[in-house]
């Protein structure tokens, strides 16, 4: 079955440590995304790629990085500059190019202790 | 900067009637507009989506209405069931500057018996 792979489901890191996120798609598709949800917050956009080897940030890129070596593979790492790493964070692929909808994977809640 | 606004954060619904969620954008280059639905610590799933070349949009009980002079765009559900409970987000797509998926913050949906 196709989809798209966020682990671990719940994440904890101690302050001061970076920690990455996973996300894997074997849809086939070029643009990925990384979103992070705040309690009564909507989705806000850390970074996206639209093709392999290519990123931008997003409108909330600050304390986090991102690779995109591989087509299928997007990791989120939260770095420790980032102040309020404790969120929802959610990955997301589309076809680049095309209007068409994005898929979501299940989420990964980080929480710093 | 908000360029996609739901200016409702909570709306409460009868089963069986409508519920109409409304969502405003800023970004004249969005052309492509899309509605999720997100259950608590699980990922978006895409609902309907809808063009700016048409007006309207219909699948089953959803409708999307699409106002582009007015940059407004909203979601009927008619008739409204209990399993319709979530938050929905809208998003918006485009070219250019409008480039990346970008969200809304959400509307709780609550559909009472």
């Amino acid at each position: 079955d196709g989809g798209i792979t966020q682990s671990p489901k719940y994440l904890f890191r101690k302050e001061g440590q970076n920690v990455t996120l996973s996300c894997e798609q074997n849809l086939n598709h070029d643009a990925m995304y990384w979103y992070r949800q705040d309690p009564g917050q909507g989705l806000r956009l850390i970074y996206y790629s639209q093709i392999v080897n290519d990123f931008q940030k997003g409108d909330i890129a600050e304390g986090y990085s991102v690779s995109r070596e591989k087509k299928e593979s997007f990791p989120l790492t939260v770095t420790s500059a980032q102040k309020n790493p404790t969120a929802f964070y959610l990955c997301a692929s589309r076809i680049q190019g095309m209007n068409t909808e994005a898929f979501f994977g299940q989420g990964t809640r980080l929480t710093v202790v | 900067d908000q360029q996609v606004k739901q200016n409702s954060p909570s709306l409460s619904v009868q089963e069986g009637r409508i519920s109409i969620l409304n969502c405003d954008y800023t970004n004249s280059m969005f052309d492509y507009f899309l509605w999720y639905k997100k259950y608590p610590a699980e990922g978006p799933t895409f609902l309907i989506s809808i063009s700016s070349i048409k007006d309207k949009n219909e699948d089953g009980r959803f409708t999307v209405f699409l106002n582009k002079s007015a940059k407004h765009l909203s979601l009927h559900i008619v008739p409204s069931q209990p399993g319709d409970s979530a938050v929905y987000f809208c998003a918006a797509l485009g070219t250019g500057t409008a480039s990346k998926l970008t969200f809304g913050t959400g509307t709780r949906l609550q559909v009472t018996l």
